[in-house]
């Protein structure tokens, strides 16, 4: 069975810090590696898909590392916004459909 | 462009009762998902479709579930006889293909409570 796990399950930070969450999966075959931003009454949004061991993205404040061989994805905020709080999933691809984590929900202070 | 759409946004229905939820994709994407958020869970894969080739229906939880893609675009997921754990939000995504990175376009989902 196919396991996703995302830590930590919410954050509560304030604005202008930096964070950043945790996702683990399987590290054998792997095909790739998918960021969702979900918020409240939304449509969850893709933030980034990522198939090579040692990729990093980046999209404005936000970016993400992947290492394959361990199963570990890191997703980074720099200087969170209110508007960034939002629910923060990943997902393993696999054959198809994704696997997804139960998420990482984020609240920002201002 | 358009993008995924389901309707209806919210439904309410009696223990027993038979549902349907319909998912437009995004036109041109050949493969298309379903998935369900229950409370307290991540999100959960329920049936995919590509193309014509037979949809993968793993994840779907019962024999009450079932769904069907006409015409190679819209989809209806229809749960019969309904029980309080149906209750969730259901999610569709349609992608161009399901190979690799195959990224996948949610819509706004259907919550469907289950009195």
């Amino acid at each position: 069975i196919l396991n996703v796990e995302q830590s930590p399950q919410s954050l509560h930070v304030q604005e202008g810090d930096s964070t950043n969450f945790t996702c683990s999966f399987p590290s054998s075959n792997f095909y790739a590696l998918h960021w969702y931003r979900w918020e409240t009454a939304k449509s969850p949004e893709a933030l980034f898909v990522m198939t090579l061991n040692g990729d990093e993205k980046k999209k404005g404040r936000i970016s993400a590392t992947l290492n394959t061989k361990e199963g570990y994805s890191y997703l980074y905020i720099k200087g969170s916004q209110p508007e960034d709080s939002a629910t923060y999933l990943c997902a393993f691809g696999a054959r198809g459909k994704l696997i997804f984590g139960q998420g990482t929900e984020l609240s920002v202070k201002p | 462009g358009a993008g995924v759409s389901q309707s209806p946004s919210n439904k309410v229905t009696e223990k027993g009762k038979d549902v349907e939820l319909r998912c437009d994709p995004i036109s041109g994407h050949t493969a298309l998902y379903w998935y369900r958020q229950s409370l307290g869970q991540g999100l959960e894969f329920l049936i995919y479709f590509q193309g014509n080739s037979a949809p993968d229906k793993s994840g779907l939880p019962s024999d009450r579930f079932s769904a069907e893609r006409t015409g190679g675009s819209v989809s209806t997921l229809t749960i019969q006889r309904t029980q309080q754990e149906d209750s969730a939000v259901y999610l569709c995504a349609s992608s161009q293909g399901s190979m690799v990175p195959n990224e996948q376009f949610f819509g706004p989902g259907t919550r469907l409570t289950v009195l």
